[in-house]
């Protein structure tokens, strides 16, 4: 299996910081990454595929880069609904694995 | 709307046995791949299983292959999961989502999740 390794494990910010989450493969998965949005008691919400591609209904303030082994997901400025926990996931194979998530918390 | 709804879920013993729905609506569903993903209490997301379009193929993980069975009737818009030989280990909130596969594989919408709690 790949295995995807998010850094940091948790994050404090304020409203209006810029925030940067990174997300590392074992192997190259070209551009097959996706990024989630999880609230406690909700399920996953996707926000970014294809490592780059908002998803309907996203907020430009999120926006995701990177292709091979590393990829990172920004916020550019930070608002109060943004906290919450953040998973990146692989899916260029069979099972499609989760990085272990980064906790956003207030600062 | 598209819109997945799981049940199902609810409290069995250890080496006991459940089975999980997952109703689709708001789309074609005999036209898209299925997947089951969990996340025990506290902890992270999980890949558990996937059925074809039309349920030909399927895949499990490791960690339940041998004890689940993923499904689906297309002419009930329905995908489940059959669990058996349930230990602690698998106690979760299980999810259902459809796979979209265009330029890249992602998973939206995802249902609201199903509690299953296993213990004596």
């Amino acid at each position: 299996d790949i295995q995807m390794t998010q850094s940091p494990s948790s994050l404090s910010a304020s409203v209006g910081d810029r925030v940067t989450i990174t997300c590392r493969a074992s192997q190259s998965i070209s551009s097959y990454l996706n990024w989630y949005q999880q609230k406690p008691g909700k399920a996953p919400n996707l926000l970014i595929y294809t490592a780059s591609t908002l998803q309907s209904g996203v907020p430009s303030r999120f926006s995701g880069s990177g292709s091979g082994t590393d990829f990172t997901l920004t916020i550019s400025s930070l608002q109060p609904e943004d906290f919450a926990t953040y998973y990146c996931q692989q899916s260029y194979i069979i099972p499609c694995t989760f990085g272990q998530g980064t906790r956003l918390e207030i600062k | 709307e598209m819109q997945l709804v799981e049940s199902g879920g609810g409290l069995v013993q250890p080496g006991g046995s459940l089975r999980l729905s997952c109703v689709a609506s708001g789309f074609t569903f005999s036209s898209y791949a299925m997947h089951w993903f969990r996340q025990a209490p506290g902890k992270g997301l999980e890949y558990v299983s996937l059925i074809s379009h039309n349920g030909e193929s399927t895949y499990s993980a490791d960690s339940v292959k041998g004890r689940f069975t993923i499904s689906r009737d297309n002419s009930k818009n329905t995908l489940y999961l059959q669990m058996d030989s349930l230990s602690t280990e698998d106690m979760a909130v299980y999810y259902c989502a459809r796979e979209i596969y265009l330029s890249g594989r992602w998973f939206d919408p995802w249902g609201q999740g199903t509690l299953v709690t296993v213990s004596s």
